[in-house]
């Protein structure tokens, strides 16, 4: 894997659904995986920044792991809420700093 | 909480002139980056800078872009002569120095080249 990619590239799901997303990045020279959240008009908010193999972070009903060995990162978010309607932006990162971004999941959760 | 802000939130220009888009990154924060986005393609990135020097930049960033930090609060990226492929959206982000894992971006500044 050359380039940080994530599917779906969108999903419509039903208020209270649980839902994931996948992000899969170079293994090679892998530094740190970060995952943004970003609303229309409005700044990306930085979710999780994971920088070790089997990291598994939280936040509410938002959850990620990381697997550094075969370059993949799921996105939890259980119960999903109208509010977690945006655009989930994966991105890998080596020691520069510099950000490389996949293509990003526009998630729509309807009520 | 502080953020970064970017000004102005939407520009439009005329192919060949020159615009300046400004970033207000937090204020203690010593290294700051420009991405921009295409519509539809992925966030990319520009350039880094620290210590009112370029750390690194991309292909695209080449001699019709400059970055400037002209003041101790503001840090700008000027494109000389705006061409149609310029037209995206571009984002300022900083982070602390010691704390570069977690960068935080400004809403974008979205250009429109005619």
């Amino acid at each position: 894997i050359l380039n940080v990619e994530q599917s779906p590239q969108s999903l419509h799901v039903q208020e209270g659904d649980s839902t994931n997303f996948t992000c899969s990045f170079p293994s090679s020279n892998f530094y740190a995986l970060h995952w943004y959240r970003w609303e229309t008009a409005k700044s990306p908010e930085a979710l999780f920044v994971m920088t070790l193999n089997g990291d598994e972070k939280k936040k509410g009903r938002i959850s990620a792991t990381l697997n550094t060995k075969e370059g993949y990162s799921y996105l939890y978010i259980k119960g999903s809420q109208p509010e977690d309607s945006a655009t989930y932006l994966c991105a890998s990162s080596g020691n520069t700093g510099k950000l490389i971004f996949g293509q990003g999941t526009t998630l729509q959760v309807k009520p | 909480e502080p953020e970064v802000t970017q000004t102005p939130s939407h520009q439009v220009t005329q192919m060949g002139q020159e615009v300046i888009l400004r970033c207000v990154p937090i204020s203690n924060h010593l290294y700051f980056y420009w991405y921009r986005q295409i519509l539809g393609q992925k966030v990319e990135f520009l350039v880094s800078f620290y210590n009112n020097e370029i750390s690194e930049k991309s292909e695209i960033f080449d001699d019709q872009f400059s970055v400037e930090r002209p003041d101790g609060s503001n840090f700008t990226l000027k494109i000389r002569s705006t061409k149609l492929e310029d037209s995206a959206m571009y984002f300022c982000a900083s982070t602390l120095l010691d704390r570069r894992d977690t960068q935080y971006f400004g809403p974008g500044t979205r250009l429109t080249v005619l």
